[in-house]
Parts: structure tokens; sequence; C-alpha cells
């Protein structure tokens, strides 16, 4: 079955740094990627998806860059604010399905 | 509108017992998804639900754990005789039609077990 590798497991950075998350699966066949925001004591909460027919998505500061040839794919959060501290995580699945996620980055954006 | 809910929020119950966790997707949502969360850790698939096909209950660790999902809509998680190992957050999504991949999340239940 599909593995999702997630690193690093914490991130700590400064506001307005940049923060990178990548993650590498190990299904080729797999071809749908979202990222997911989880804030304590809530739900994941889909931030941004990528489809295997496309290497790069945008949405205002954040951005996923996916590699099919290296099986893997990042996060780009820029300009980052302490709003943006939570845990996320990365998934990659075959169609729509049953997604395989990664065990989760901490990012921890100080003032 | 309204999104995932889940009840209940809490549960602690004792080592043995029987828990039932309940789940009400968004409306019209054809697919149902249950994960278990430990401390610290990703989120592990128990069972999905597809419109009126048969579960893929693939993720489910034992067979003390069941699920059934009711007129297509609200979705019941079972654990029997609960041990101690399944004291975690489990969280239910739904999600629209096959060609969407956006899952709806739940706040969760966090089950204690003592």
């Amino acid at each position: 079955g599909e593995n999702v590798e997630q690193h690093p497991s914490t991130l700590s950075v400064q506001e307005g740094d940049s923060a990178v998350i990548k993650c590498t699966y190990s299904d080729s066949a797999s071809n749908y990627f979202p990222w997911y925001k989880q804030e304590l004591g809530k739900g994941p909460q889909l931030i941004i998806d990528i489809r295997s027919n496309v290497g790069e998505k945008k949405d205002q500061r954040i951005a996923v860059t996916l590699n099919k040839t290296a099986k893997h794919f990042s996060l780009h959060i820029t300009e980052t604010q302490p709003e943006d501290s939570a845990v996320y995580f990365c998934a990659a699945s075959k169609g729509s399905y049953i997604p395989t996620f990664g065990r989760g980055t901490s990012l921890i954006v100080h003032p | 509108g309204a999104g995932v809910s889940q009840s209940p929020s809490n549960k602690v119950t004792e080592k043995g017992k029987d828990v039932e966790l309940r789940c009400d997707p968004i409306s019209g949502h054809t697919a149902l998804y249950w994960y278990r969360q430990s401390l610290g850790q990703g989120l592990e698939f128990l069972i999905y639900f597809q419109g009126n096909s048969a579960p893929d209950k693939s993720g489910l660790p034992s067979d003390r754990f069941s699920a059934e999902r009711t007129g297509g809509s609200v979705s019941t998680l079972t654990i029997q005789r609960t041990q101690q190992e399944d004291s975690a957050v489990y969280l239910c999504a739904s999600r629209g039609g096959r060609g969407s991949g956006e899952q709806y999340f739940g706040p969760g239940t966090r089950l204690t077990v003592t």
C-alpha cells in the first residue's frame, strides 16, 4: 500500500519568514495530494490540494509543488503569521478515495 | 450550511465497556470516512462508506470495531469491550461526489478508556 513520509515533525519560524514542509510517497499511481491544517481541538481543514497533472499551485501565501518523478511534494507558506501556527498534514491517494496521511508537522510561528 | 458534527465531543469509559460514536455528515455528501488520531500521530484510516456500496473496512484494527451508516447519512462507530489502547480522538469526514477530493472533517470525539 501507499506510504507517506512527512518532514519535519516540528518547525519553528519567526513571523514573516517562510516555512516549507516536505512529503514523499511510494505509490506512483497516486494522483491526488491534499494538505490539511489542524488547529488545536478541531478537525483538519483542507488548505490546498494538487493533482498529478500539474506541478505547482498557489493560493495567496500558500503554494504546493509536486515532483512526480521523485515522488515528493511540498507545502510552502510565505510571510508566516502567528495564526498559521497549527499541525499540517499531507496526504496522497489514487483518485479521491482513501488517502494515506503523513504523521504531521507542528508549525510554530513566533511573533 | 452546517458542517460535519460528531457526538459526544468527549467520552470517558471503563475498560471492557462498549461505546458508540456518532457522525452527522454534510447533507448530500455520499462518502463518509472514520479515522483514529492518537496523541501526536497522524490520521489512521478505519472505514469508508461510499453511497450504497459495501463499505471498505480494511482499516479496522480488530473485530471489536464496527460501523454502520443508516440511510446514507448518519454513521455510528461502535467499539466493543474497549481497551486502554483505544484511547484516541476519533474523526469523521464526509466528501461530496466522486469527482470531489476534499474531505470535510468533524471536530472529533475524544475517547478515554480508564
